[in-house]
């Protein structure tokens, strides 16, 4: 089975770029999460989502962020404009519904390495 | 409010010594759910292994082996006989009851393991 895909890998952009990154979660996954992961904070829940609806984003640092899931299979997480601050790893994570075996458990994407300039 | 602590911030072994990782945490419910995640060098966050509360058995697969303890709020992870590829950062996790489950799932700051040959 596939695991979680994201896109892309890593960017490199300028300050006040607009940035978008891509994430597919594993099918059948009801739950998507986005995470942030720098030095100097380590691992951050950024907003996370359930049957397609934001549940949760009060992890979202600024306005600047957005994000979307317009179906089951696809979410994006949007900055704009982005910062040199933004710079970090974006992991994006899903997990099974409400039941089964390791319905907690989440399964991480290989991450986008972001640096704005 | 959920807490996992990793003490060590940093270890080095020589290559087939045995060695453990700590991690301790807070909670207040009855039913959480404890993780370990490895992120090799190429970034990449990779679940390793799921404990509900109510499971208190240690677990081995390989050379891997966790051991739990509610009395004393630990879950510890050892390597036997470690290898130049288990070099690696890794995250304990913790995470509350499903229904408050994006709210309560957090990550220790990580355990950076090197070792070396």
């Amino acid at each position: 089975d596939a695991g979680v895909i994201q896109s892309p890998r890593h960017e490199v952009t300028e300050m006040g770029q607009e940035v978008t990154l891509r994430c597919k979660p594993i099918s059948g996954h009801d739950y998507l999460f986005w995470y942030r992961q720098t030095m100097m904070r380590g691992l951050e829940l950024l907003i996370y989502f359930n049957n397609n609806v934001p549940i949760d984003d009060s992890g979202m640092p600024e306005d600047r962020f957005s994000a979307k899931m317009p179906n089951a299979s696809f979410s994006t997480l949007k900055i704009q404009p982005s910062e040199p601050r933004d710079s970090a790893v974006y992991f994006c994570a899903s997990r099974p519904g409400t039941s089964g075996p390791y319905q907690e458990t989440q399964y991480f994407g290989p991450g986008t390495r972001l640096l704005v300039l | 409010a959920q807490k996992v602590t990793q003490a060590q911030t940093e270890i080095s072994v020589v290559e087939k010594e045995d060695v453990t990782l700590d991690c301790v945490y807070e909670t207040r419910d009855t039913t959480y759910y404890l993780f370990w995640y490895k992120q090799p060098p190429s970034g990449e966050l990779v679940f390793l292994i799921r404990r509900n509360s109510f499971d208190e058995q240690n677990e081995i697969s390989g050379r891997y082996s966790w051991n739990f303890q509610k009395s004393t709020s630990s879950f510890n992870f050892t390597i036997t006989a470690s290898q130049v590829v288990d070099s690696a950062v890794y995250f304990c996790a913790l995470s509350g009851p499903i229904r408050n489950y994006g709210q309560n799932f957090v990550f220790g700051p990580g355990t950076r393991l090197s070792v070396l040959p």
